[in-house]
């Protein structure tokens, strides 16, 4: 597709289950970010893809908190165990070149745990 | 912690008036930044950017400008209109553990537009 593409775009779990997100981002772009996004509030760093480079994870929560992305394209957010304050928005964007443009953002997966 | 932040978490203007919003940033080594707008149940959506070699960038009714001296990024919006209604972050470029840089994003101001 023409723009970063996030499924599912909601999802609902229970509390102590796992939940996997995908993201799909703009084709060829080398970085990618995961971003997560609490009710009425700023966009909290996660992790950061940059081609085949070791990604940045500072921006992890817990270690309940993982990501992958496999080729160098499609990525996955995997949230072990989830708790109620996981609960949140997540979002991920892709970028070209970090430096020249900035990263274009897909709708995002609103993540309710119950 | 080194952080992107915003004056006001919120403003509201009229049809027709000019708006400003301000971000501060902390980090000197940043040297891009971008706006973004993020409206209700979307993700944001660029704005426009400037590089820290230039003060000032202009895009269709929108302005950056960059004051690296006191480390402060506006946004101004000409003939603020209803549909710039949304919440608006600025978002700075920084060196960033082993991954090289990273994008850091602002909490965040809500710009209420009145006709």
């Amino acid at each position: 597709g023409a723009g970063v593409s996030q499924s599912p775009s909601n999802k609902v779990t229970e509390k102590g289950k796992d939940v996997e997100l995908r993201c799909d981002p703009i084709s060829g772009h080398t970085a990618l970010y995961w971003y997560r996004q609490s009710l009425g509030q700023g966009l909290e760093f996660l992790i950061y893809f940059q081609g085949n480079s070791a990604p940045d994870k500072s921006g992890l929560p817990s270690d309940r908190f993982s990501a992958e992305r496999t080729g160098g394209s499609v990525s996955t957010l995997t949230i072990q165990r989830t708790q109620q304050e996981d609960s949140a928005v997540y979002l991920c964007a892709s970028s070209l070149n970090i430096g020249d443009q900035g990263a274009f953002f897909g709708q995002g997966t609103r993540l309710t745990v119950v | 912690g080194e952080n992107v932040g915003l004056h006001l978490p919120t403003l509201s203007v009229q049809e027709g008036d000019n708006s400003i919003i301000n971000c501060a940033y902390s980090n000197s080594a940043s040297d891009y930044f971008i706006w973004y707008k993020q409206e209700s149940g979307k993700g944001p959506q660029f704005i426009i950017d400037i590089r820290s070699n230039m003060d000032k960038r202009q895009g269709q009714r929108v302005t950056v400008l960059l004051n690296k001296t006191v480390k402060h990024l506006s946004l101004q919006i000409a003939a603020t209109q209803p549909g710039d209604s949304a919440v608006y972050f600025c978002a700075e470029n920084i060196p960033h553990s082993q991954a090289g840089t990273a994008l850091i994003f602002g909490k965040g101001t809500t710009l209420s537009v009145s006709s």
